[in-house]
């Protein structure tokens, strides 16, 4: 089994509509989490941090289950610039070489 | 002003030769990465240095040797250049090693061509 596990797609969605992605991981040591964005032929970007209680950025919300070991990625009212692949970042809690684990990505494409 | 800088963009070789990946950042972290992303955009740690002491290797083969010369600088070169290396190599940075919430900060990324 994967650490870190998305489903990639593709999301296919018009603007203003929302769409939700979910992501699994392996490790129940997992502490921190976080989504990424990476736009064609350009570098990851941190999009959002994803805290125990969830948290809200704009049109984007981020949500955490440990329980279940899945986070998840909303997205509000989407617009054509959020046409992205969105990545699944997990860091474990301990060990002598911490690292974040990325998920292979969902791809998202908003259309007019 | 550019954060994490890594040269060159393009590299387009032949299978056998030898090639060096330069990366700096000017953020003043102490840690910095290698990464390969595959064709199937799986985005992969390769090395990691903090204060030029390598903390992670993953299982790479020994013809990539990563080198820092200072924290700001950390250089991947790579021998004996294989099809299989063809892919996308990010160098990133961040301000401590290990602490969950500093974020990673991306160069554009080198495509490498193997022919």
């Amino acid at each position: 089994r994967k650490e870190v596990e998305q489903d990639p797609g593709p999301f296919n969605v018009p603007e203003g509509a929302t769409v939700a992605f979910n992501c699994t991981y392996s490790n129940s040591a997992s502490q921190s989490f976080f989504w990424y964005r990476q736009d064609c032929r350009k570098e990851p970007k941190l999009l959002m941090s994803v805290y125990s209680s969830g948290n809200e950025d704009g049109r984007f919300t981020a949500q955490l289950n440990r329980a279940s070991q899945y986070i998840s990625l909303l997205i509000r009212d989407s617009k054509l610039s959020d046409s992205a692949t969105y990545l699944c970042v997990v860091l474990p809690r301990s060990g002598s070489a911490r690292q974040l684990t990325f998920g292979s990505g969902t791809q998202l494409t908003v259309l007019p | 002003d550019t954060a994490v800088s890594q040269t060159p963009k393009y590299l387009v070789t032949q299978m056998g030769n030898d090639k060096s990946i330069k990366c700096e950042q000017n953020l003043g972290h102490d840690t910095m990465y290698w990464y390969k992303q595959d064709s199937k955009k799986f985005l992969k740690i390769m090395f990691s240095y903090n204060n030029k002491e390598l903390i992670i290797n993953e299982t790479v083969p020994n013809r990539f040797s990563p080198k820092s010369p200072d924290k700001a600088h950390l250089n991947l070169h790579i021998n004996s250049l294989e099809l299989g290396d063809s892919a996308v190599y990010f160098c990133a940075s961040s301000q401590v090693y290990g602490t969950g919430n500093q974020p990673q900060h991306f160069g554009d990324g080198t495509r490498l061509s193997i022919l």
